[in-house]
């Protein structure tokens, strides 16, 4: 079964660091770029960041770019988003996301459960 | 950036009934366009890809049309467990994809 299991969201001050984590399993993940979307309470979902299947590229929201960082570890199957300089407005439930291939395209095909970030 | 809006915000609707959810995008995506459903408490859920394409398990009263920039979200005959916000979502300008603000299909 294909499987996302997002950890480390947590209540946090204005001005702290946190960093997020997403166990996958049950598919190829390396083959796959991943990526993280958030929803703000009683919101609707904001694109964060994405990365490619090797890593090599990576991509942020405007609305983070400079003080979060994608990354991912291959080998052990798992997904990383640290988190700095961390705002209010940063408050949402951050979900980790499967993309798609070229194939069937770039849409989310797999969400985690969501880890909330409270600031 | 591509902006998404959807339409109605909310829709109420009977069992049974048929829904019709609407999505535009500001710019044309050509069939990049996925649907997801969300219930409360809960993750997203992909229905649609591609514009047109069921996922996995999606039962056939979902359907889904469209292309460039006018879409639609068609549930043939609601049934209980399909009252839940719905969420357009453009992936043309991957990985820079936007989501519309979603549409609340509640009981009539």
């Amino acid at each position: 079964e294909v499987q996302l299991l997002e950890s480390g969201g947590d209540l946090t001050q204005p001005g702290g660091s946190l960093r997020l984590s997403c166990a996958a399993s049950g598919f190829a993940f390396s083959s796959f770029a991943m990526g993280w979307v958030r929803q703000a309470p009683g919101g609707g979902l904001e694109w964060v960041s994405g990365i490619t299947g090797s890593g090599v590229s990576t991509f942020h929201a405007d609305s983070v770019r400079g003080r979060f960082t994608i990354s991912r570890d291959n080998s052990k199957n798992t997904l990383f988003l640290q988190m700095s300089s961390l705002r209010a407005e940063d408050t949402a439930r951050y979900y980790c996301a499967k993309y798609g291939d070229v194939f069937t395209g770039y849409h989310v095909d797999i969400w985690g459960r969501g880890t909330q970030v409270t600031v | 950036e591509i902006v998404m809006t959807q339409s109605p915000a909310t829709l109420s609707v009977s069992p049974g009934e048929r829904a019709t959810l609407s999505c535009r995008a500001s710019q044309s995506v050509s069939s990049n366009l996925a649907w997801y459903q969300q219930k409360p408490g809960q993750a997203p859920r992909l229905l649609i890809y591609g514009a047109s394409t069921r996922a996995t398990g999606i039962p056939a009263r979902f359907s889904g049309s469209g292309s460039g920039t006018e879409f639609s979200l068609t549930i043939s005959s609601l049934q209980s467990e399909d009252f839940a916000v719905y969420y357009c979502h453009q992936y043309n300008n991957w990985p820079r994809g936007t989501f519309g603000q979603g549409t609340k299909v509640e009981v009539k």
